[in-house]
């Protein structure tokens, strides 16, 4: 199973909103809606911001979201803000119990 | 507040065994619908997902890492552990201990991570 593929960085200026894409095959992403993104700053563990493609778990800002179309998964960041400045990664399931990350983005705020 | 804390040596020797314990707080580690996971992450890189493993004992590991994983749990000391046999190099990353609600990748809860270098 290969990882999943996000663009290395992404940026935007405050205020502004951001899209991250994830592409993987049709045997992960466009098989199952169980795509997952976490943020993680440096020296932090990684916290989940989406789940199940499109929902936020308690505690997250409606300004993340997420979708899917085919086999490529999407978060958007509206209204950015300098704590958004992280890096992200998205995950899917894979089937036969396996799950699959990509190599993440770097989000800069500008 | 679900809390969990990786424990281990810092430092593994190459040809040995990565050995790290996961303690849970907060939940019981028995409850249904959990998965407890293995994720560690080479410095400067990204995610990669070892494994996990249901209270019953079910266990489920990365293909790519298989043949060298073993993941086992003891609800009485509400702990799982991982073991890592035949480390190199490679091997060296920072190890998370997570919470898969449901078991198709919602890993809600993550420990704060251990460092472990493999290095004679």
């Amino acid at each position: 199973q290969s990882a999943l593929t996000q663009p290395p960085s992404a940026s935007g200026s405050p205020g502004q909103s951001v899209t991250i894409s994830c592409t993987g095959t049709s045997s992960d992403i466009g098989a199952y809606n169980y795509v997952s993104w976490y943020q993680q700053h440096p020296g932090k563990a990684p916290q989940l911001m989406i789940y199940e493609v499109t929902r936020r778990p308690s505690g997250v800002p409606d300004r993340f979201s997420g979708s899917k179309s085919g086999n490529t998964a999407s978060l958007t960041v509206s209204g950015l803000q300098a704590e958004d400045e992280a890096d992200y990664y998205c995950s899917s399931y894979a089937g036969s119990d396996f799950l699959v990350f990509g190599g993440g983005t770097k989000l800069t705020v500008l | 507040q679900v809390q969990l804390q990786e424990s281990g040596p810092g430092l593994v020797k190459p040809s040995q065994t990565l050995s790290l314990i996961c303690t849970v707080s907060g939940d019981s580690i028995s409850s249904a619908g959990y998965y407890w996971s293995w994720i560690r992450q080479h410095p400067g890189k990204g995610l990669e997902w070892i494994g996990y493993i249901y209270y019953s004992g079910s266990t489920f590991y990365n293909p790519s890492l298989k043949s060298r994983v073993t993941i086992s749990i003891d609800t009485s000391k509400k702990q799982f552990s991982l073991n890592l046999n035949s480390v190199t190099a490679a091997d060296t990353a920072v190890y998370y201990c997570a919470r898969d609600s449901g078991g198709y990748d919602t890993l809600d809860y993550w420990g704060r991570g251990t460092l472990v270098t493999v290095s004679s």
